[in-house]
């Protein structure tokens, strides 16, 4: 199977402005969640959707935004961008097996915010 | 909320010997737990899974403990090599809600 996929990889953007991006999860999976990670943050939890709908989320303002289509892909998008949301942004897909869950991580896409 | 506390952010140690990194959390008990690897600019990869009735996992030169008393995970990497640096971040699985929660990670050099 193919893994994740996030597009685009590398983004610059200036603040202000708003940016979308793309993820694929593996086929079958219908769970999909979003982290940014920083250095020296870690992973932080964004918010994550199965089936199209949010579950949960994090403690992010409300700039950040997701959604979650019929064919489980999903895409998040940040409004009015800020310095600091320069940062390394993580997709994941996962399904559940009797219990247990795994996260299979796209490669990320690199936002640079001027 | 889930804490989730992994032994100093860097460790270096010398090619050949093990490395040994701790995750520790507090607040709930999980059914399993997960440790990933992660390079410098890519995603986290899933490396084992071990789930709470077990109390120790293998797979090639990495080894994992979970003690459930203790609220800890132990992973090992013996005969460690200079591919094996990278960052290793602990996971647990959701509790109430659907959210994973990964520690910081210990970021792993080895030193040839």
């Amino acid at each position: 199977k193919a893994g994740v996929t996030q597009t685009p990889r590398y983004l610059i953007k200036t603040r202000g402005q708003q940016v979308t991006l793309s993820c694929s999860p593996i086929s079958g999976h219908r769970s999909v969640s979003w982290y940014q990670q920083t250095p020296g943050q870690g992973l932080q939890f964004l918010f994550e959707y199965f089936s199209e709908t949010q579950r949960n989320k994090g403690n992010f303002p409300g700039r950040f935004s997701g959604r979650q289509f019929s064919n489980s892909r999903s895409e998040m998008n940040v409004s009015t961008l800020e310095l600091g949301d320069s940062a390394l942004y993580l997709c994941a897909s996962s399904y559940l097996s009797g219990i247990q869950e795994t996260q299979y991580f796209g490669p990320g896409t690199r936002l640079l915010v001027l | 909320s889930q804490k989730i506390e992994q032994n100093s952010e860097a460790l270096n140690i010398q090619e050949g010997k093990t490395a040994t990194l701790t995750c520790n959390y507090t607040n709930y008990s999980p059914a399993y737990l997960q440790w990933y690897r992660q390079d410098p600019g890519r995603g986290p990869v899933f490396l084992l899974l071990i789930r709470e009735n077990e109390k120790e996992k293998r797979k090639e030169r990495l080894k994992v403990t979970f003690d459930t008393t203790l609220k800890q995970s132990l992973f090992h990497i013996t005969a460690s090599q200079p591919a094996d640096s990278a960052t290793y971040l602990c996971a647990l699985p959701p509790n109430t809600g659907n959210q994973f929660y990964f520690g910081t990670g210990t970021s792993l050099t080895v030193i040839p």
